[in-house]
């Protein structure tokens, strides 16, 4: 398996542009994290989803970001619109509930929005 | 819900000693504590965990202990070398929230040659 594939790994955009993270999970794997990593605040739970179903978005700092997860291979995360301070590096994660297994990170997607 | 603080926040060593990071957590329902190890521009990536039935648990250099009464739980390096120069974070969940990990505001390891 090729772990949880995280893209773009890079995006640079322009204040008020709207943004799309993308993320693939381990196959078989049936919840799926997003956090956001920054010196300020460390690593901090946004959203996370089980069997497809967001169960806790209660670390989503406001209403411009959101999340999907539309199938249990594919989940978004969208800011819209973005600001300055939603510069960060993006995390997702996945791992397989029942099992008590580790949660295993993508790479990452460094957002700069300017 | 879950509170996990962590300490120090930074920590510098010569080679060769060992270092301690700690980590404590509020919720008594938590019993999965895994340790995370990031190095510069990369990812988190588990170094070891232990669950609450464990008091302690050991892998080659590394080794971690867990005191369920006082809530607190520890990461032990021993004979640290420079690539062990890294953040570490520490981490706790529960049954209860789906296992949705809470992690700690980590610690910058720094190993002198």
């Amino acid at each position: 398996d090729a772990g949880v594939i995280q893209s773009p790994r890079h995006e640079v955009t322009e204040m008020g542009q709207e943004v799309t993270l993308r993320c693939k999970p381990i196959s078989g794997h049936n919840s799926l994290f997003w956090y956001r990593q920054t010196m300020m605040r460390g690593l901090e739970l946004l959203i996370y989803f089980n069997n497809n179903v967001p169960i806790d978005d209660s670390g989503m700092p406001e209403d411009r970001f959101s999340a999907k997860m539309p199938n249990a291979s594919f989940s978004t995360l969208k800011i819209q619109p973005s600001e300055p301070r939603d510069s960060a590096v993006y995390f997702c994660a996945s791992s397989l509930v029942e099992t008590d297994t580790e949660a295993f990170f993508g790479q990452g997607t460094r957002l700069t929005v300017v | 819900g879950e509170n996990v603080e962590q300490h120090p926040s930074t920590l510098s060593v010569q080679e060769g000693d060992s270092a301690v990071i700690k980590c404590t957590y509020s919720d008594s329902a938590s019993n999965y504590f895994p340790w995370y190890k990031q190095e510069l521009g990369k990812r988190p990536q588990l170094i070891i965990d232990i669950r609450s039935n464990v008091g302690e648990k050991k892998d080659q250099r590394i080794a971690v202990t867990l005191n369920k009464t006082a809530k607190h739980f520890s990461l032990h390096i021993t004979e640290t070398q420079p690539e062990d120069s890294a953040v570490y974070f520490c981490a706790a969940s529960n049954p209860g929230s789906a296992r949705q990990l809470t992690f700690g505001s980590g610690t910058q390891l720094t190993v002198l040659p």
